[in-house]
C-alpha cells in the first residue's frame, strides 16, 4: 500500500519570496506523482504530474516539482510567489500499473502575506 | 474545466435520512470517484467506478453505497445519515494514468 506523507501542515509566506512544499511517500512499487492545488471553495486543480522521465517537472503558475527516487520524495517548488498562490496543496501518489487510484497527503495551507 | 458537475451543492438534512449525491460528467471517463474531505485529514476516497455497474470500495466505505447505471452518472447514497457523514464530498472523473479531474464539491451538513 502507497502512503503520502506532507511534512508542513501550514506554510506562511512573503509575497514575492520563494518556496518549497515538501512531500514523502511511500510504495513498494514504482509510482506516478501529483500535485493538486485547491482554491478557496473550488474543488482540486492538477498542478503538476511526474509520470516517467525527466526528474524535474513543471507545471501551471511556475510551480516545479523534482522526483527524488532515494529520498522518495517529490517536493514543489516556486521562486517567488504571489498573493494568488494562497491555497491548500496536496500531494498524491498512483501506482503504476493499478493507477486508477490516488492516494493523498493531508494537505499544506500556503497562506501568502504581503 | 472538464465538463462534470455535483448537485446538489449544498444540503442539510437530519440524522437518520437517507441522502443521494449525484455526479454527472460530460467528458465519457471511463473512471468516477467520491472522496470526503475533512479538515487534518485531506481527501479520502469513499467508492470507485471502473465502468458502468463496476464499482469497488475505498478506504472509508462504511454507511455509503454507490451506483453507475450509466457512463455519465455515479451515485453516492448515505443510507442513513449521520452527524459524522458531515463533510464536503467531491466528485472526481479519470482516463488512468492517476490524473484526476474534480467537481466543485457538495457541502453536506448532518443535524
Amino acid at each position: 500500500a502507497q502512503s503520502v506523507t506532507q511534512l508542513d501542515s501550514q506554510v506562511p509566506v512573503f509575497e514575492e519570496a520563494p518556496v518549497e512544499l515538501r512531500c514523502n511517500y511511500s510504495s513498494s512499487v514504482s509510482v506516478y506523482l501529483f500535485w493538486y492545488v485547491q482554491y478557496p471553495n473550488q474543488g482540486l486543480q492538477l498542478l503538476l504530474k511526474y509520470l516517467s522521465g525527466s526528474t524535474l517537472v513543471k507545471g501551471i503558475n511556475g510551480f516545479e516539482a523534482e522526483f527524488n527516487k532515494s529520498q522518495t520524495s517529490f517536493h514543489l517548488r516556486k521562486p517567488s510567489v504571489h498573493i494568488s498562490d494562497t491555497a491548500e496543496y496536496f500531494c498524491a501518489v498512483a501506482t503504476r500499473g493499478g493507477s486508477e487510484k490516488l492516494v493523498f497527503g493531508k494537505g499544506t495551507k500556503l497562506t501568502v502575506n504581503p | 474545466d472538464a465538463g462534470i458537475t455535483q448537485s446538489p451543492r449544498h444540503k442539510v438534512t437530519e440524522t437518520g435520512t437517507p441522502v443521494t449525491l449525484r455526479c454527472h460528467q460530460t467528458e465519457n471517463h471511463r473512471y468516477m470517484y467520491w472522496y470526503r474531505q475533512d479538515p487534518g485529514h485531506g481527501l479520502r476516497l469513499i467508492h470507485y467506478s471502473y465502468g458502468v455497474k463496476d464499482t469497488d470500495k475505498g478506504e472509508v466505505s462504511d454507511g455509503y453505497s454507490v451506483s453507475r447505471s450509466k457512463t455519465e452518472d455515479f451515485l453516492l447514497t448515505l443510507e442513513s445519515a449521520t452527524s459524522s457523514q458531515t463533510s464536503v464530498y467531491f466528485c472526481a472523473i479519470s482516463e488512468g494514468w492517476g490524473e484526476q479531474y474534480f467537481g466543485p464539491g457538495t457541502r453536506l451538513t448532518v443535524t
